[in-house]
């Protein structure tokens, strides 16, 4: 089911630009991660997250609980932001649900 | 050095035929996780752990078997593969936390089912 929902699903972004990406549940969520797919494949964890605001680099990610949605600000894109971002909820129990992912893709 | 990993990385099975997954963590993480990816789905878990010995469903099971060994490994098992099982799984560890933890995933291996 649509228990996470991210939007956009495609973005393309010229570099040096900034953008957001959100994810909305509509579960009782306790944290969030964040994850890029590489065009690899590879999945790295971007941000852990309590509700709250977290930071690093050019990524910022906040998580509000009581408005139940997530969002991950990109500032000053580059080349190598390209790939698939993926939010996930983990709810109250030790299963973590994932969105369909937001493929985001950065040009010169 | 990579503390989550996946062997093999790509896989060509046979309908029919038997497949086992093998997922390794140096983590020392109680929980570990089998997940698959399909466009349009995200990940989707199948089976978890709570540690050596525990396996338990997740929301997609169904041709699936699991076993946990040991704290470090844990195996994902297509007992008869079908060609709807073609898709890329990743293993995950995670500390187990109440009620907060995190997730590391393995590289992925891709398996097709012909």
């Amino acid at each position: 089911g649509d228990q996470v929902k991210q939007s956009p699903s495609a973005l393309s972004l010229q570099e040096g630009t900034n953008s957001a990406l959100r994810c909305n549940f509509s579960i009782a969520t306790t944290t969030v991660q964040w994850f890029l797919q590489n065009p690899r494949g590879s999945l790295m964890n971007l941000f852990y997250l309590v509700p709250g605001t977290k930071e690093n680099g050019r990524l910022k990610s906040t998580f509000n609980s009581k408005e139940s949605y997530s969002t991950l600000h990109i500032r000053d894109a580059q080349l190598e932001d390209s790939g698939t971002y993926f939010c996930a909820a983990e709810a109250n129990t030790d299963k973590v649900v994932f969105g369909t992912g937001t493929r985001l893709q950065v040009s010169p | 050095e990579a503390a989550v990993t996946q062997s093999p990385r790509n896989k060509v099975a046979v309908t029919g035929g038997k497949v086992t997954l093998s997922c390794n963590q140096t983590n020392n993480h109680n929980n570990m996780y089998w997940y698959r990816q399909d466009t349009g789905h995200g990940l989707r878990l199948i089976h978890y752990s709570y540690g050596a010995g525990s396996t338990e469903k997740g929301d997609i099971p169904d041709g699936y078997k699991a076993s946990r060994p040991s704290q470090e490994n844990f195996s994902l098992i297509l007992e008869l593969a079908t060609p709807s099982q073609t898709s890329v799984y990743f293993c995950a560890s995670g500390a187990q936390g109440t009620p907060h933890y995190e997730q590391y995933f393995g590289p992925g291996t891709r398996l097709t089912v012909l």
